[in-house]
């Protein structure tokens, strides 16, 4: 069974702040993704990466694959209280069909 | 162009009962899978529809079975009700394979009491 761990699982911040949060794995993944989720919605895509040490920025948000494509970051800059959510990652191995998701962190960006 | 709808958006049921739950997916889409996300958890695969024929599933019992019609809309149910099986219930739908780029419905809310 494939496991991806996040962290931190609550994270509250004050408008203006910067902050990281991590998804890791023991498996490969040919590709991860990751999500964000309003409350009595569900979740967005945001990114995709699929190269070890890929590095892919959206506005603010920062995303990295581990060189090992094991693990992967997300960096927010100068948070914003529409950055508000909950943060999913999700990960692919080889020619699997299913998305194998994180527990999430669940993101407060306080104004 | 109309993204992924679900129906009912919320549902209360009680234990031993059955129920069914629908999904319409975006415009142009072939394939849908189906995740159950519990309270405070990340979504995890039920199973997955393409050309009416189940390709993938998850971990989950029989009791969840699916069906995907001609026109790529599916059905999800559940029969013999746990508590447990409470939770919010996505749709996600995408085209052809690869690197696919899914998109969730806003789920319906399923409470088994």
């Amino acid at each position: 069974t494939q496991l991806l761990e996040q962290s931190p699982q609550f994270l509250s911040i004050q408008e203006g702040e910067n902050l990281t949060v991590y998804c890791n794995s023991s498996s490969v993944f040919s590709s991860l993704q990751w999500y964000r989720q309003e409350p009595g919605e569900g979740p967005v895509l945001l990114v995709t990466v699929v190269t070890g040490g890929e590095v892919k920025k959206l506005k603010r948000l920062t995303f990295q694959f581990g060189d090992a494509r094991k693990d992967s970051s997300l960096h927010i800059t100068a948070a914003q209280p529409g950055d508000t959510g909950l943060y999913l990652c999700a990960g692919r191995s080889g020619s699997a069909r299913q998305l194998t998701f994180g527990s999430g962190t669940q993101l407060t960006v306080l104004p | 162009d109309a993204g992924v709808t679900q129906s009912p958006t919320h549902l209360i049921k009680t234990r031993g009962q059955q129920v069914t739950l629908r999904c319409s997916p975006k415009s142009g889409h072939d394939t849908v899978s189906w995740y159950q996300q519990a309270l405070g958890q990340g979504p995890q695969f039920i199973f997955q529809y393409y050309e009416e024929e189940e390709r993938q599933r998850g971990n989950f019992p029989d009791r969840f079975s699916g069906h995907q019609f001609p026109n790529y809309s599916s059905e999800l149910n559940v029969n013999a009700l746990l508590l447990g099986d409470s939770a919010l219930y996505l749709c996600a739908s995408s085209w052809g394979t690869g690197y696919e780029k899914l998109f969730f419905g806003s789920g319906t809310q399923l409470s088994v009491l």
